[in-house]
């Protein structure tokens, strides 16, 4: 069955200071996979997707992943965070329709 | 870009009374509705698939008669939490998915309170 687990909850770093959150999947094919991000009391925003091709991808907000097939990994990064990067971020995997979830790491951000 | 709607953002009622959310597409057909119930701190819990002109398909554990989709035309979805109870108080959020399958777009969540 597919999953994904995200193995930080909380995550704390300095303001301009570089970010990687992880994000381990477990399916048998190639995935799909999405980094989603929500602010307090509000939806989610997609930042990236990785469906196929080139495994390094760039999102809004100056985000990017790498999706690692040898380690069925999908790290997000940031080079520099920014005090308005403070929010939940949440890994995603779709099969056929459904979504399945990671249990989201909360990032909080250091003046 | 693909806009979801979602209304209201927060409502409060009394226990035993039933409440509707909407969830419109605002700028392309969405033929696929997804409710998600979201606890504090914690994950998205699918709850149902909205299929226009059909049957919600719902995920296990979730009460049909208590959580009642429509999805009668292509932009929008609306669940109706029946005879609400405090526990029924959570933040409930739909998304929809553009015809090219392309990834979900959220809308901006109901929050949920039953007093």
């Amino acid at each position: 069955a597919q999953s994904v687990t995200q193995p930080d909850i909380h995550i704390t770093v300095s303001e301009g200071a570089s970010l990687e959150l992880r994000c381990n999947y477990s399916y048998g094919a190639t995935p799909y996979l999405f980094w989603y991000v929500q602010s307090p009391g509000q939806g989610l925003q997609l930042l990236l997707k990785y469906f196929s091709g080139d495994t390094l991808v760039q999102g809004i907000k100056g985000f990017e992943a790498e999706f690692k097939r040898s380690q069925s990994s999908f790290n997000l990064r940031k080079p520099s965070v920014h005090w308005s990067d403070a929010a939940e971020y949440f890994c995603a995997t779709s099969g056929t329709y459904k979504y399945i979830f990671g249990t989201g790491t909360r990032l909080k951000v250091l003046a | 870009g693909a806009v979801v709607s979602q209304h209201p953002s927060w409502v409060i009622c009394k226990s035993g009374t039933s409440v509707k959310i909407e969830c419109r597409s605002l700028d392309f057909q969405a033929t696929t509705m997804f409710w998600y119930r979201q606890f504090p701190k914690q994950s998205l819990m699918l709850m149902a698939t909205s299929n226009e002109g059909s049957k919600a398909t719902y995920e296990q554990g979730v009460e049909k008669d208590k959580f009642l989709i429509n999805h009668a035309s292509l932009t929008l979805s609306t669940l109706t939490v029946t005879s609400a109870h405090p526990e029924d108080s959570s933040f409930y959020i739909c998304s929809a998915r553009t015809p090219d399958n392309s990834p979900l777009h959220f809308g901006n969540g109901t929050r949920l309170t039953v007093t």
